[in-house]
Order: C-alpha cells, then sequence, then structure tokens
C-alpha cells in the first residue's frame, strides 16, 4: 500500500540555518504530495503541495519539489526562524480510477528554532 | 468560508462517560475524515466519509467507538463508555473531489479529550 517515510525528529538548528527535512514516498497510483504544519495547539495546515513530477511546491519561504526518479518530496528552507517552530508533515493521496484516496501521513518531524 | 468547525475544543471526563465530539466541514466538501492524534501513536485515521456515507472505518480501535454523518453539514464522533486510553486530540478534516482538485484536507482546530 501507499507509505510515507520522513526523517525522525527533533530537528534543532539555530535561527537563519537552512532547513532540509527529507520525505520519501511509496504510492502505485499518481499521488498528490503535501506537507502540512502543525503549530502547539493548533490544527494541521497546509504548506505546500505538487501534483506532478518535477512541480515545485512553495509558500512563506519553504519549497519541495516533487521527484518521481527518487520517489521523494524533501522540504527546505533557506533559512528558518523561531517562528517555524512546529511539526512538519508529509503526505500523499493518490489518484484511483474514483478519484483521490485517503491522504497518507508520515510520521511528522518536530522542528524546533533557537534563537 | 468559516472552515472546518469542531467543537468542544477542550473535554475533560470521568472514565466510562459518554463523549461525543462533532465537526462541521467546509460547505460544499465531500469528505469527511476523523483522527486522531497521540504522542506515542501520531496521526490516526479512524474513518472517513463519502458523501455521507461511511467508506472506511478500518481505523476505529473498538466498538466502544462509533462516527455518523446524517448530513453533509455535521459529523459526530461518540465513544461509550471512554476511557484513560481514549485521551488524544481528535481532528476532523474536509475534502473535495471535483475537476481540477488536487486532493488537500483541510482540518479543524481539533479536540483536546481528556479521560481521568
Amino acid at each position: 500500500g501507499d507509505s510515507v517515510t520522513q526523517m525522525e525528529g527533533p530537528v534543532t538548528l539555530s535561527e537563519e540555518a537552512f532547513l532540509t527535512i527529507n520525505c520519501t514516498y511509496t504510492a502505485t497510483g499518481y499521488p498528490s504530495l503535501f506537507w502540512y504544519v502543525q503549530y502547539p495547539g493548533e490544527g494541521l495546515q497546509l504548506l505546500l503541495k505538487a501534483t506532478k513530477a518535477d512541480d515545485k511546491g512553495s509558500n512563506k519561504g519553504f519549497e519541495a519539489t516533487y521527484r518521481k526518479e527518487t520517489t521523494s518530496f524533501h522540504l527546505e528552507k533557506g533559512s528558518v526562524q523561531v517562528s517555524d517552530s512546529a511539526v512538519y508533515f508529509c503526505a500523499l493521496s493518490d489518484r484511483g480510477n474514483t478519484g483521490f484516496q485517503k491522504l497518507v501521513f508520515g510520521t511528522g518531524t518536530r522542528l524546533l528554532v533557537s534563537p | 468560508d468559516a472552515g472546518v468547525i469542531q467543537s468542544p475544543r477542550h473535554e475533560v471526563t470521568e472514565m466510562g462517560q459518554e463523549v461525543t465530539l462533532r465537526c462541521k466541514p467546509i460547505s460544499g466538501h465531500d469528505y469527511l475524515f476523523w483522527y486522531r492524534q497521540t504522542m506515542m501513536r501520531g496521526l490516526e485515521l479512524l474513518i472517513y466519509f463519502n458523501n455521507n456515507v461511511p467508506i472506511d472505518d478500518s481505523g476505529m480501535p473498538e466498538d466502544r467507538f462509533s462516527a455518523k454523518m446524517p448530513n453533509a453539514s455535521f459529523s459526530t464522533l461518540k465513544i461509550q463508555p471512554s476511557e484513560p486510553r481514549d485521551s488524544a486530540v481528535y481532528f476532523c478534516a474536509s475534502r473535495q473531489d471535483r475537476v481540477g482538485s488536487t486532493g488537500e484536507l483541510f482540518f479543524g482546530e481539533g479536540s483536546r479529550l481528556t479521560v481521568l
């Protein structure tokens, strides 16, 4: 079945450091890929998405490129801020014959950014 | 749009009591999902509906859990009787499936349940 694997956390960085959170997936169809972010005490919010190979999703300085050849969707940011401290979830939604199936989430990676 | 609305935001109850969590999906969305989040197990899909019909309830932990969607704008997740191990944050999410949609989910802010 479909699955998502993301790096374990926590990831601890100083402000203005470069961020990479790795995510790889397995899927039988043609998935859309997502990164969701969860700030403390809140629900999950969509951060960015990509719907086909080589698409780059971007938002708030974060980027991720849909790499079909390596089945990856790594999240990057050039300069993190303390306010980026949150849990980040990689996810996929596979497109079957009847439309999108349920969203499959990774286990989440906690990011801690210190001043 | 107001987004996915969940209530209550916080619930503290005693073991054995019935708990009902409520969700109002985004208008026009035809899928509704219930998730549970704990430190130990992470984010778990409990059940999801399409056009008010339950499609997959394989994630419902046991018979104490039940979910209904009587109409397109309302769903409930009920736990009866509740146990301390049910303590978690329960999220509701909705999605629209139309031509051009990308499969993303929109989440509510969650209901934090504590069972003493």
